[in-house]
């Protein structure tokens, strides 16, 4: 009965590869993020949602594109990988105070 | 200066001891604060909100300091478990990141036999 899931954990793949990250939260939470932490674990927002409707985008190549199929989903789509983009990708959703975020996945360009 | 700083560590700390760090924010504006945990090659979650007149739970001590523009995070009678990368969390109404809600970058924090 996982709150929030995210589907792979694990990701390698050559660099100018598109790949896709899946985001589920069963919490019946209005708002889910997108989150990175790189290297130097800093975690920084990426996308938000509300409801379905993108709320937040923040300075983020055009390559990334989340889609929101229905409020307890939010998928990240990467395109044209490249080495930089090698982090951890967490997924988040929010009742409106406080985060619950998924398990993280571990995107490995190389 | 920065939004939300936190001392990186690590801090090596005999298990049992009491250990304290701090967060401090640049934005007067901030209006709620948090401490996350995150274990390593794991999610962060949430360790606990930071009310103004200061909260306790269990051995977590957290305190907000608006004057100073800091919060804090005791711990006492440390536990190995404890071991771990505690966030700071930040939510304002300007500046800060997207959805005015900002993380530090952690102190990490090592509990030792």
């Amino acid at each position: 009965d996982t709150a929030v899931s995210q589907t792979p954990k694990y990701l390698v793949t050559q660099m100018g590869n598109d790949k896709s990250i899946k985001c589920e939260q069963n919490l019946g939470h209005d708002t889910m993020y997108w989150y990175k932490q790189d290297s130097k674990k800093f975690l920084k927002i990426m996308f938000s949602y509300n409801n379905k409707e993108l709320i937040i985008n923040e300075t983020v190549p055009n390559r990334f594109s989340p889609k929101s199929p229905d409020k307890a989903h939010l998928n990240l789509h990467i395109n044209s990988l490249e080495l930089g983009d090698s982090a951890v990708y967490f997924c988040a959703s929010s009742p409106g105070r406080g985060l619950f975020f998924g398990q993280g996945t571990r995107l490995t360009v190389v | 200066r920065k939004e939300v700083e936190q001392d990186p560590g690590p801090f090596n700390v005999p298990e049992g001891a009491t250990v304290a760090f701090n967060c401090t924010y640049s934005n007067s504006a901030s209006q709620s604060f948090f401490w996350y945990r995150q274990d390593c090659r794991k999610e962060p979650k949430l360790l606990m909100s930071v009310y103004s007149s200061g909260n306790e739970d269990g051995r977590f001590t957290a305190q907000l300091n608006r004057a100073s523009q800091y919060i804090s995070l005791l711990i006492r009678d440390s536990k190995l478990s404890d071991s771990a990368t505690y966030l700071c969390v930040v939510i304002g109404y300007s500046g800060g990141g997207a959805d005015g809600l900002t993380f530090g970058k952690g102190t990490h924090l090592i509990i030792q036999p």
